[in-house]
């Protein structure tokens, strides 16, 4: 059984441009969420999505949209880049909206903007 | 802004020493509390999830308690292994949002 997977692993980008972060989560989940993490921080909360539509927002710009499909997979879009979204953003799946839903983390994406 | 504070920022212990570290967060609008544990070039892989005032939560050498009333977590690890070594994690979930501390660091020397 696959866990959750990220595409792509490293990416470096310069300022302006627009990126598209890719998730696939755990098999049986409908429920992506989309973190960022900058260097000596927690993640913080961007969005999540749930039967493709976004149930819930953290205080990020409009510039980071997502999107989720049929199957639940979901991409992050973020516009107009940079230099501090230079992060590491992470997806996690789960399983329902419930709080009490644990969490399955992928590897995440390293996003350098130059 | 939430605020979920942990402490400490970092901790280094010896093998067999037991540690504890603290997760801050707001006693209002509570709905969950989870932990989780992040290894180096690894996934965060959650601990425990936990939503009842007085709950207590056991895994191995690990464990957790929860006082919402006064919004903190304690985390436990008893006989600490160099295995351990990883941050530590707490985020405090309602309303769908989750808002995470910054991690305290346990490194377990041999």
């Amino acid at each position: 059984d696959a866990g959750v997977t990220q595409s792509p692993t490293h990416l470096i980008k310069t300022r302006g441009q627009q990126v598209t972060l890719r998730c696939s989560p755990k098999s049986g989940h409908d429920t992506v969420s989309w973190y960022q993490q900058a260097l000596g921080q927690g993640p913080q909360f961007i969005f999540q999505y749930y039967e493709e539509e976004e149930r819930q927002r953290g205080n990020f710009p409009d510039r980071f949209s997502g999107h989720q499909f049929p199957n639940y997979s979901s991409e992050l879009n973020v516009n107009a880049l940079l230099l501090g979204d230079s992060a590491l953003y992470l997806c996690a799946s789960s399983s329902g909206q419930g709080s009490t839903d644990t969490q399955y983390f992928g590897p995440g994406t390293r996003l350098t903007v130059l | 802004i939430l605020n979920v504070e942990q402490s400490p920022q970092s901790l280094h212990v010896q093998e067999g020493d037991s540690t504890n570290f603290t997760c801050s967060f707001p006693s209002s609008n509570f709905y969950a509390l989870h932990w989780y544990r992040w290894e180096t070039a690894k996934s965060p892989e959650a601990l425990f999830v936990m939503t009842l005032n007085g709950d207590e939560k056991k895994k191995g050498r690990i464990s957790a308690t929860l006082n919402t009333k006064e919004g903190y977590s304690y985390l436990y690890i008893k006989g600490s292994q160099p295995e351990d070594s990883a941050t530590y994690l707490c985020a405090f979930h309602n309303f769908n949002k989750f808002y995470f501390g910054s991690g305290t660091k346990l490194n377990v020397k041999p």
